[in-house]
């Protein structure tokens, strides 16, 4: 199985809604990350988590909150967002190996497309 | 982070080889040098990395210069559902958090019948 799952594939939210994006692989992989992906821009990087552990922010509001309750899954928690947060929510994961000097490929799921009304 | 220039678009005809450029001049010893693509509306897919070595897998091939300033991909039989935005990735060195891919703009390959 080399899947990343991610739910819903479509959300449409208001600004006062909470929501969450949720991702699950089975791979084993003990890296997991969240990116943003406006339409014809690349993927921006926003949270890595390694081992469970959230080991990098890049600099997002606090209005995304991650989650990562086990190794097989990740979720992005939604509160108060803007119109402008409206984008294509891609999850990904790798096989980290910490001191480790093996390279790995990321898989990433299909996305969630949320719309912000 | 070093970072990647990629020409933003080029058209190759179907069937034959789509050659994709990548320049990572300011790339140092340890970073790999790693190429996705994205389908519109779909996920990025990994295609193949290399550190110095030519690669070559199912997909394509992988040719990264002596001096690792440029590498170029090489889809050998380009098809039609090859169409899609090409990302030549150098990964970030601090590899035991998991590593960054940081996306740069890409190529959008259009192969043509």
């Amino acid at each position: 199985d080399t899947e990343v799952t991610q739910t819903p594939k479509h959300l449409v939210m208001g600004m006062t809604n909470k929501k969450s994006l949720k991702c699950e692989q089975h791979m084993g992989h003990r890296a997991m990350y969240w990116y943003k992906q406006k339409a014809k821009k690349p993927p921006e990087l926003m949270f890595v988590y390694s081992y469970e552990k959230l080991s990098i922010n890049e600099s997002v509001p606090s209005r995304f909150s991650p989650e990562c309750p086990n190794s097989s899954l990740l979720n992005l928690h939604l509160h108060a967002l803007q119109p402008e947060d409206s984008a294509l929510y891609l999850c990904a994961s790798s096989q980290g190996i910490l001191g480790g000097t093996r390279n790995t490929e990321a898989f990433f799921g299909q996305g969630t497309r949320l719309t912000v009304v | 982070d070093a970072k990647t220039t990629q020409p933003p678009s080029m058209d190759c005809a179907e069937g034959r080889a789509a050659n994709l450029p990548c320049n990572h001049s300011t790339i140092s010893g340890n970073e790999y040098v790693y190429w996705y693509r994205q389908i519109h509306s779909q996920g990025p897919q990994y295609i193949i990395h290399g550190l110095k070595n030519n690669e070559t897998n199912e997909m394509a091939s992988l040719i990264i210069t002596e001096d690792r300033k440029s590498s170029t991909l090489i889809l050998p039989h380009a098809t039609l559902r090859d169409t899609a935005v090409y990302y030549c990735i150098v990964r970030d060195r601090i590899y035991n958090q998991g590593g960054k891919l940081i996306f740069g703009q890409g190529t959008e390959l259009s192969v043509k019948p």
